[in-house]
């Protein structure tokens, strides 16, 4: 069974730094590009960013682009979402979503930028 | 950037009644490649997002085949035959030919 669990969430002031990891199990990490997608309250869902399964291409969206950096662990069957200069609207639940298509999701973790 | 227009943005339906959601987008979603990376999602109250249709019309792994996709180029639909309680949520479509985005997402409600 695909699982993936995202960690690392909390409250934070803004113009500080999170990171969040997600692990995976269930497949072969190693062979899948990985997302992050994020949901602020209420609202729809935002890609972030994506990392090929051999961290050859990577891409972010522009609101992020500069201060986020999407990184993996292949051996370690995990995915990271460094976040720097958090600003209030990067307050979301953040997902990781296997592959291009976004076939399998974690449940997501929250991050609060509040001062 | 890629826009992509979900219409319409609440849907009121019956148990049993067949709906569908349009979403258009402001490029061809038509890659290079010959693939077409429009997908559609369902998200549950309270749940994760779960992939319901790929590369247009492919149905996802579980996915009960009330569900159907179809399109091309800019035009795109959804279309449930037969609404039951367990489809109740936001509907979402995502493509992924240029960078990735998604549609502002329909809310499916009974009436």
């Amino acid at each position: 069974e695909v699982q993936l669990v995202e960690s690392g969430g909390g409250l934070v002031q803004p113009g500080r730094s999170l990171k969040l990891s997600c692990v995976a199990s269930g497949f072969t990490f190693s062979n899948y590009g990985m997302n992050w997608i994020r949901q602020a309250p209420g609202k729809g869902l935002e890609w972030v960013a994506y990392i090929s399964s051999g961290s050859s291409y990577i891409y972010y969206a522009e609101t992020v682009k500069g201060r986020f950096t999407i990184s993996r662990d292949n051996a370690k069957n995990t995915l990271y979402l460094q976040m720097t200069s958090l600003r209030s609207e990067d307050t979301a639940l953040y997902y990781c979503a296997r592959r291009l298509g976004a076939d399998y999701w974690g449940q997501g973790v929250m991050v609060t930028v509040s001062s | 950037d890629v826009v992509l227009t979900q219409t319409p943005s609440i849907l009121s339906a019956t148990i049993g009644q067949s709906v569908s959601i349009s979403c258009r987008s402001s490029q061809s979603l038509l890659d290079s490649d010959g693939n077409t990376y429009l997908y559609w999602f369902l998200q549950r109250p309270g749940q994760s997002p779960q992939r319901l249709i790929y590369l247009v019309s492919n149905l996802g792994s579980g996915v009960p085949n009330r569900f159907s996709g179809s399109g091309s180029g800019t035009d795109f639909t959804l279309k449930i035959s037969g609404v039951e309680a367990e489809d109740l949520g936001v509907y979402y479509c995502m493509q992924a030919t240029h960078a990735y985005t998604f549609g502002a997402g329909t809310k499916l409600e009974l009436k």
